[in-house]
């Protein structure tokens, strides 16, 4: 059974404060590694989609780092600000396309 | 508006009861993916369509469960005798392919009374 971790459940933060989630997941059979971010009543969000051992993507201030040897990604929010608040997942794409998500990471930056 | 989108956004309920909802994929995206979400869990995986063709089911849907795609085009899924358990968020998904990302829709809230 694969299984996706995502630490910490939950995380407040001051506005302006960096932070930053891990997601942990099976290093064998790797095809992907999807971050999404989901606020509540929205859809949830693509925030990036990472492949290869080492990849580093940035999106403004979000940005992703991906291991996939050991299993493990890194999401870091420079500067937080209230409207990041949010749940952000991650998921490991298995051989079929489809989606393993980990529970998710519920972060609330207070101003 | 050119997103993923799913209807009914809410389903009240009670329990017995068939439900259907619908979603409308982005044009022209192959895939299209169905899966669930309960409290305090991340989305799990239901089913997936290539076009009209239903690939894969996960063991989640139980036999009271039914997806079809009958144009490639929208997806509709049905929940017949429905339990208190089928209470979750719903949610759609399309791609153009496997390997690109999954586009979602604000998803369906079931509530079974």
């Amino acid at each position: 059974i694969l299984n996706v971790e995502q630490s910490p459940q939950s995380l407040h933060v001051q506005e302006g404060d960096s932070t930053n989630f891990t997601c942990s997941f099976p290093s064998s059979n790797f095809y992907a590694l999807h971050w999404y971010r989901w606020e509540t009543a929205k859809s949830p969000e693509a925030l990036f989609v990472m492949t290869l051992n080492g990849d580093e993507k940035k999106k403004g201030r979000i940005s992703a780092t991906l291991n996939t040897k050991e299993g493990y990604s890194y999401l870091y929010i420079k500067g937080s600000q209230p409207e990041d608040s949010a749940t952000y997942l991650c998921a490991f794409r298995g051989s079929q396309g489809n989606l393993i998500f980990g529970k998710g990471t519920k972060l609330s930056v207070k101003p | 508006d050119t997103g993923v989108s799913q209807n009914p956004r809410h389903k009240i309920t009670k329990r017995g009861q068939n439900v259907t909802f619908r979603c409308d994929p982005i044009s022209e995206h192959n895939r299209l993916y169905w899966y669930r979400q309960t409290l305090g869990q991340g989305p799990e995986f239901l089913t997936y369509f290539q076009n009209e063709a239903q690939l894969e089911k996960s063991r989640l849907l139980s036999d009271r469960f039914s997806a079809e795609r009958p144009k490639g085009s929208f997806s509709t899924l049905e929940i017949q005798r429905t339990e208190q358990g089928d209470s979750a968020m719903y949610l759609c998904a399309s791609s153009l392919d496997p390997v690109y990302e999954q586009y979602f829709g604000p998803g369906t809230r079931l509530t079974v009374t």
